[in-house]
């Protein structure tokens, strides 16, 4: 049964800095992974898909990679805004269906 | 191009009853994929249709099910409603079944008193 895991849990950073978020899988028979983020009260929007024959994939200031071997996935966020803050949550799909992370919740300090 | 939209956005029902919810996918989009999300749980997997065909299905009771029409739109249904089906319900779609990137409506917010 595939499980994935998020750490931290929660991250303040002040603005303008780099930071990096992580999500563990255990099941390496992952088909893809796609990155999400979710404002309070809403629906997910997608940041990035890294399909199982990628190792990283880039938009904007946002860059994820993907190792299967290790099973972790990397979200990085370049020179952080407000904008910024909201819940950052990994799936990664496998056995049919997408298995999600408990997700990261930032916070960027103006 | 029309994301995908979900109908109602917040619904009360009391204990017992049942209740129908509806997804509409982006124009093209022929699998539609159902989560629970819910502070104890997570995001949970549901269901998954592609071509009015269920092809997964999560770990729920049979009081959860879901049906896919020709034209994509997707509904579920869940009966006999609990106190612990109080829940944001998403719905997400994406172009084939197997792993292509899932786009999210904004979800039902149902509450059950």
């Amino acid at each position: 049964k595939q499980e994935v895991t998020q750490i931290p849990a929660a991250l303040s950073v002040p603005e303008g800095e780099n930071l990096v978020l992580n999500c563990s899988f255990t099941d390496s028979a992952i088909y893809n992974l796609q990155w999400f983020r979710q404002d309070p009260g809403k629906g997910l929007t997608s940041l990035l898909l890294i399909q199982s024959s990628q190792r990283e994939q880039t938009s904007g200031r946002l860059n994820a990679s993907l190792d299967k071997s290790s099973g972790r996935s990397t979200l990085y966020i370049a020179a952080s805004q407000p904008g910024d803050s909201a819940t950052y949550l990994c799936a990664g799909f496998g056995n049919e269906k997408l298995t999600f992370g408990t997700g990261t919740r930032l916070t960027i300090i103006p | 191009k029309a994301g995908v939209t979900q109908t109602p956005r917040y619904l009360i029902k009391t204990r017992g009853q049942q209740v129908t919810l509806s997804c509409s996918p982006i124009s093209g989009h022929r699998s539609v994929s159902w989560y629970q999300q819910t502070p104890g749980q997570g995001l949970q997997f549901l269901f998954e249709y592609f071509s009015e065909t269920q092809r997964n299905k999560g770990n729920f009771p049979g009081r959860f099910s879901g049906r896919q029409f020709s034209n994509s739109r997707s509904e579920m249904n869940v009966s006999t409603l609990e106190l612990g089906d109080s829940a944001l319900y998403l719905c997400a779609s994406s172009l084939a079944w197997r792993g292509t990137e899932q786009y999210f409506g904004p979800g039902t917010r149902l509450t059950v008193t």
